[in-house]
């Protein structure tokens, strides 16, 4: 398998622009997860999906962050419009609904807004 | 609510030398407790993980990793440090459900030859 795949891998851009992250998670797995990681933070779940179904929001920064996840095997993270404080490195996980099942990373998106 | 905590930001170890990377959780319930790895520039890498039975769970790389009910710890071992151990190391834990992982802050192991 070739595990969680996540592009792209660097971004760098403009305040104001829109930023798209793009993640297709390991076939089979039910659910799929976004984190956000900073120094000063460090690593922070954003949203997660059940079955291509948004489960929790509630680590969404604000209302320039949106995600989706239109079929199974296929996830974006849009920032619009993004700001430098976004800045970070994002990273896509996915597992099975099988309990105690490993939850597995992507390489993550290394954004840089500027 | 569930909560780990990795009290050392930082490690260090002389190579050859044994490790610890300590880990407490809080949950309701059995806990599912996980190790990941994570080097320079790269995704978080399983290590390890406890769901039932033994309380010493051996993982990749030579680490293992033992599971304390009583003192609700799940520190992370090994016998001999390598300098390649050097990277920074999340314990996690999630409560029996399907609930999400709940990481710690990282602890970064630095291994010194």
């Amino acid at each position: 398998d070739a595990g969680v795949i996540q592009s792209p891998r660097h971004e760098v851009t403009e305040m104001g622009q829109e930023v798209t992250l793009r993640c297709k998670p390991i076939s089979g797995h039910d659910y799929l997860f976004w984190y956000r990681q900073t120094m000063m933070r460090g690593l922070e779940l954003l949203i997660y999906f059940n079955n291509n179904v948004p489960i929790d929001d509630s680590g969404m920064p604000e209302d320039r962050f949106s995600a989706k996840m239109p079929n199974a095997s296929f996830s974006t993270l849009k920032i619009q419009p993004s700001e430098p404080r976004d800045s970070a490195v994002y990273f896509c996980a996915s597992r099975t609904r099988v309990l105690g099942e490993t939850q597995y990373f992507g390489p993550g998106t290394r954004l840089l807004v500027l | 609510a569930q909560s780990v905590a990795q009290p050392e930001d930082q490690v260090n170890v002389a190579e050859g030398n044994p490790l610890t990377v300590k880990c407490t959780y809080s949950v309701s319930g059995n806990p599912y407790l996980f190790w990941y790895v994570q080097y320079p520039n790269r995704g978080l890498q399983f290590l390890l993980k406890y769901i039932t039975g033994d309380n010493l769970v051996k993982g990749s790389y030579g680490f293992e990793a033992e599971f304390n009910k009583s003192q609700t710890s799940f520190h992370l071992k090994k016998p001999s440090a390598l300098v390649s151990d050097s990277a920074l190391y999340f314990c996690a834990v999630r409560a029996s459900g399907n609930t999400p992982l709940v990481f710690g802050k990282g602890t970064r192991l630095s291994v010194i030859a």
